[in-house]
Order: C-alpha cells, then sequence, then structure tokens
C-alpha cells in the first residue's frame, strides 16, 4: 500500500505524558500537513511542511506541540505535557508540490486518549 | 476560505440516490468547490472538485448552480458503504491550500 500511514494508530496515555506520532507521506508528495479532529468537529489544520521546512503553524499548536520534518520524508508530531484537551484524532496529509492540483491524501489517523 | 453550510444530518435509502447540498454565497471566481468523505474512523477521502461545470468521475457527481452559490453532491445508487461525513470545501485550486473543514452532513445509507 502506497497510502499515507501513520503510527501508531491509537495512544492512551496519563495527563502530564510526553506522546509522540509519526507520519509516512506518500513517496513523491513533498507536502505533508498535520490536522487535529475532535469528536463530532471536521479535521481543524495545525501545521504544514514543504519537503523540510515547516512554513505554516495554526494558532491551535501550542508550545506544548512540535513538529518535524527532518529529511523531507516522513514527520514527526510530539505532545509535552499531555492534557485532557489533548485528546482527539491526529491526521496527517501529503500532497505534491509540482502539478496543477495539490489533492491532499488523509491517513488513518493516530487516536489520542488523555486520561 | 469562504464559507460553506451543510445540512448537519440527511438519511438516503440503499439503492437510490443521495443528493447532499451545500451552499457557499461567498464563493469567489477563483474557487473551486471540493467534495471529501469521511467513513468512521478513517481519514477523510477526496471525492471531486469542480469550478462552474458540472462533474462526474467514477465516486460522485457534482452540480454547481450557475450563479456558483450553492452545489450538490450526487452519489447515484447509495450502498451501505457510503454512510460517513461528507464535506464540502471551496478553495483555491494548486498551490499550498491547508484544507478548512467545517462540522460537514452525516449521511446515513438505510437498507
Amino acid at each position: 500500500d502506497t497510502g499515507v500511514s501513520q503510527n501508531p494508530r491509537h495512544k492512551i496515555t496519563k495527563r502530564g505524558q510526553n506522546v509522540t506520532f509519526r507520519c509516512d507521506p506518500i513517496s513523491e508528495h513533498n507536502r505533508l500537513y498535520w490536522y487535529r479532529q475532535t469528536l463530532g468537529q471536521g479535521p481543524e489544520f495545525l501545521t504544514y511542511f514543504q519537503n523540510e521546512a515547516q512554513l505554516e503553524k495554526s494558532r491551535l499548536l501550542s508550545d506544548r506541540f512540535s513538529a518535524e520534518r527532518p529529511k523531507g520524508s516522513f514527520s514527526t508530531l510530539e505532545i509535552q505535557r499531555t492534557e485532557q484537551g489533548d485528546s482527539a484524532m491526529y491526521l496527517c496529509a501529503s500532497s505534491q508540490l509540482a502539478g496543477d492540483d495539490n489533492e491532499q491524501f488523509f491517513g488513518p489517523g493516530t487516536r489520542l486518549t488523555v486520561l | 476560505d469562504a464559507k460553506t453550510t451543510q445540512p448537519p444530518s440527511m438519511d438516503c435509502a440503499e439503492g437510490r440516490a443521495a443528493n447532499l447540498p451545500c451552499n457557499h454565497s461567498t464563493i469567489s471566481g477563483n474557487e473551486y468547490v471540493y467534495w471529501y468523505r469521511q467513513i468512521h474512523s478513517q481519514g477523510p477521502q477526496y471525492i471531486i472538485h469542480g469550478l462552474k461545470n458540472n462533474e462526474t468521475n467514477e465516486m460522485a457527481s457534482l452540480i454547481i448552480t450557475e450563479d456558483r452559490k450553492s452545489s450538490t453532491l450526487i452519489l447515484p445508487h447509495a450502498t451501505l458503504r457510503d454512510t460517513a461525513v461528507y464535506y464540502c470545501i471551496v478553495r483555491v485550486y494548486g498551490g499550498y491550500q491547508k484544507v478548512t473543514f467545517g462540522i460537514g452532513t452525516k449521511l446515513q445509507v438505510i437498507p
């Protein structure tokens, strides 16, 4: 399968712990996005990478959140000192840099539960 | 991005056409209408997009009104696997664009 993959699919943690999620985009895609989705809501944009450069961050991305894409391939999203309000589905998407369209392909998401 | 308005939920009988409406009265001339869907516990999936002409692909048809202020996504023969939340989004075509999702329409296909 050459789609976007995310690991882990589920994560349960205690409040105050740090967690890290990984996203592997489609191999030829230069653009990578992170979104967060809470129950009953649509996904909300968190941050965007073009290759290894983080070009945009949402105000939702507090200083406890950090995202990296060190070699322009896979990306990680780390949440430090987790809070119960961080419980959500974290979605990754990727798209091509070149071409007329930038259709985003989404991964299956990582569901985070903070106890 | 222009805002969109969708009904929160709809039902459709299996095998019948599902017609999902979307209002986007503030759409700009260079913005396209995109539709995504999200099946439970999965990431969103692109369905179709269009500017002003009607579009059709293997998944659905998109009908955009002449004034472009509203559109309808048509699933011609809904199946149980089409049960999902459907998002209507307007955005500029091409280039970097974060997708701004609303709440969408929860479509329930009934046997």
